[in-house]
């Protein structure tokens, strides 16, 4: 069972704007950065947001990632239907000494 | 450009161990700011984090898995190794190796998986 919280799933038609909320505690979110990663059908994660806040070179401005205590947030502007993927959040966690993912959210475009 | 491929047996028999292994092209398994990771999606399912190891052999195991896994690194081959052990049809998942970014920044400690392997299915059957 993850310690990160994610609704499963969350829908928007093209050009709007989708949110996805990630839900931990002290021992990760509020004390370790958040990453977020994309996963779409049948392929391996890719790395989306890193630092909280910084996305790799390559991937669009449309995604951004913030934080604020135990939550975090990706959010998806002018949503396409190539972002139609699921996502996930992690991060470090200092009470396992591991690394955990999100349940995942899977984002559909109407 | 680094690249990951993931290698072994597509099938296992429970209660045997499972070993796959990761080649590494494309840039060096030596480095202090890497970490090489092992990570799993039973099919329909989410993401889990099995385990990570330094190139010096320093490593984190999830710890509901921490009994059976072992991980491993050759750094004349360039490779990483994963062993769970005791499988059972629970441990049915797509593996997928990966370089796990490490270090600290003014931001905090940075710890996130930047590049990945293609995947591969692993079966538990008899």
């Amino acid at each position: 069972q993850s310690v990160l919280t994610q609704p499963p799933s969350a829908s928007g038609t093209p050009g709007q704007r989708v949110i996805i909320s990630c839900s931990g505690s002290s021992a990760n979110i509020r004390s370790n950065t958040v990453n977020w990663y994309q996963q779409l059908p049948g392929t391996a994660p890719k790395l989306l947001i890193y630092s909280n806040n910084q996305r790799p070179s390559g991937v669009p401005d449309r995604f951004s990632g913030s934080k604020s205590g135990t939550s975090a947030s990706l959010a998806i502007s002018g949503l396409q239907s190539e972002d139609e993927a699921d996502y996930y959040c992690a991060a470090w966690d200092d009470s396992l000494n591991g690394y955990v993912f999100g349940t995942g959210t899977k984002v559909t475009v109407l | 450009q680094v690249q990951l491929q993931e290698s072994g047996p597509g099938l296992v028999k429970p209660s045997e161990t499972l070993s796959l292994t990761c080649t590494v092209s494309g840039g060096s398994i030596s480095s202090s700011s890497y970490y090489w990771g092992w990570i799993r999606q039973p099919p329909g399912k989410g993401l889990e984090w099995i385990g990570s190891i330094s190139y010096s052999g320093s490593f984190y195991h999830n710890p509901a898995l921490k009994s059976r896994v072992t991980t491993s690194v050759d750094t004349s081959s360039n490779q990483f190794s994963l062993k769970l052990s005791s499988v059972t049809a629970a441990d049915t998942a797509v593996y997928y190796c990966a370089r796990q970014e490490f270090y600290y920044d003014s931001s905090g400690h940075q710890k996130y998986f930047q590049h990945w392997g293609q995947g591969t299915l692993v079966t538990v059957s008899s």
